[in-house]
């Protein structure tokens, strides 16, 4: 079956570390996406990418980097630069990142701080 | 800049019953996508029903529909007999028709909890 996966389901961070949040999809889609969501509220986009090589910060980007050497590939870095990096991340993509187009999710990351 | 608002944090309804969620919208673009998405407590996000700025009747994909008012910049979701297995909260999101540089991102509301009861 088609769709999105992200590992690890729940994922725990040391304070000064960095950690790396997998991402992959077999949908063939160009354009991916990740998402921070905290609890109670709605997602924010953190990063997203429209074709390989190439990726544009979203609205919180500070403290993590990504990359896309590969069309199924998304991962996300949290760095030791965020300070409050406990949420829930959600990959997500679609076909080509055009207006009408529904995203896809992944089942998210549950990060949380030691 | 776009902003999404849903007012209404958590909502119970009676099984079987139609339940209307509020989305209000701001955007100075003249097209525009609206989505509105289901969670479940697993966490996955599901695609529900989308309708376009210029789309001239209603979207309805099923049990959703939803109530598009431009003039008013709301786009309420109604989800009518209502199941067990609707309980999850429910987000409502906006795309703007950007120029393909500056990026197609989807941005999200706080979001409503439904809890339905049997």
């Amino acid at each position: 079956d088609g769709g999105i996966t992200q590992s690890p389901k729940y994922l725990f961070r040391k304070e000064g570390q960095n950690v790396t949040l997998s991402c992959e999809q077999n949908l063939n889609h160009d354009a991916m996406y990740w998402y921070r969501q905290d609890p109670g509220q709605g997602l924010r986009l953190i990063y997203y990418s429209q074709i390989v090589n190439d990726f544009q910060k979203g609205d919180i980007a500070e403290g993590y980097s990504v990359s896309r050497e590969k069309k199924e590939s998304f991962p996300l870095t949290v760095t030791s630069a965020q300070k409050n990096p406990t949420a829930f991340y959600l990959c997500a993509s679609s076909e080509t990142g055009s207006t009408n187009e529904k995203l896809f999710f992944g089942s998210g990351t549950q990060l949380s701080v030691l | 800049a776009q902003k999404i608002t849903q007012t209404q944090p958590g909502m119970f309804v009676q099984e079987k019953e139609a339940v209307t969620l509020d989305c209000t919208y701001d955007t100075s673009d003249q097209s525009y996508g609206l989505f509105w998405y289901k969670q479940p407590s697993s966490g996955e996000m599901i695609f529900l029903i989308y309708q376009g700025s210029y789309d001239e009747q209603n979207a309805t994909e099923g049990r959703y529909s939803l109530n598009f008012q431009k003039a008013r910049k709301s786009a309420n979701l109604v989800i009518s007999a209502s199941q067990l297995g609707d309980s999850a909260m429910y987000f409502c999101a906006m795309r703007a028709f950007m120029i393909k540089a500056a990026g197609n991102k989807l941005t999200f509301g706080g979001g409503t909890r439904v809890l339905v009861k049997p």
